[in-house]
């Protein structure tokens, strides 16, 4: 069974202060999506990560994928308020014998920043 | 304009109930999905759908069953609710071609009492 953990689950973080989420997946896949959530919000597509070595950054995020450790990484530098949110990664197993879209998520970080 | 749309936002209904929630998409995808968000914020495939197959995650009861009238629409009806099945419920669809980035609905809420 394809597991997906993330790391850490609950974040507490000040303002201006960098920190990175962990994505650990057990199967091979150059597929994986981070999502965000706001509370009582739907997930709104942060970054999606294509292949071994894949690198995206959107403002103060910067999103990473090692395929071969299988691995992803979602950095935050100088968080803000605005950064609060649940963060989602997911992965996509058809590469494992699964569904091609049927993501298998995390159970997301809750990142707070205060100021 | 609402890219992936969900009716209602709010579903209160008792055990045992039949009730349905409906899922519209305006942005020419293939493929659909519902997911559930338990009470934990855990998210988990229920179902994916095109014109070609229905895959269906095996620990779903058989008492949702998607259905879809149309390439727009995938509707998720539920037979004899149980309390366990509160939740918000999440449709989202993508593309066929290329990596299948998927876009959320907005979700519904389900409260079984």
């Amino acid at each position: 069974e394809l597991k997906v953990e993330q790391n850490p689950l609950f974040l507490s973080m000040q303002e201006g202060k960098n920190y990175t989420i962990y994505c650990d997946y057990s199967t091979t896949s150059d597929r994986l999506y981070w999502y965000r959530q706001d509370p009582g919000k739907s997930l709104e597509s942060l970054f999606v990560l294509l292949s071994n070595g894949a690198v995206k950054q959107e403002g103060r995020l910067m999103a990473s994928l090692d395929t071969k450790a299988r691995l992803s990484t979602l950095h935050i530098t100088a968080a803000v308020h605005d950064l609060s949110a649940t963060y989602f990664c997911a992965v996509d197993p058809s590469n494992y014998g699964g569904s091609q879209g049927n993501l298998i998520f995390g159970k997301g970080t809750k990142l707070s920043v205060k100021p | 304009d609402t890219a992936v749309s969900q009716t209602p936002k709010y579903l209160v209904t008792q055990m045992g109930n039949d009730k349905s929630i409906k899922c519209e998409q305006n942005l020419g995808h293939d493929t659909m999905y519902w997911y559930k968000q338990d009470s934990k914020k855990f998210l988990k495939i229920m179902f994916s759908y095109n014109n070609k197959e229905l895959i269906i995650n095996e620990t779903v009861p058989n008492r949702f069953s998607p259905k879809s009238p149309d390439k727009a629409h995938l509707n998720l009806h539920i037979n004899s609710l149980e309390l366990g099945d509160s939740a918000v419920y999440f449709c989202a669809s993508s593309q066929d071609t290329g990596p299948p980035e998927q876009y959320f609905g907005p979700g519904t809420r389900l409260t079984v009492t």
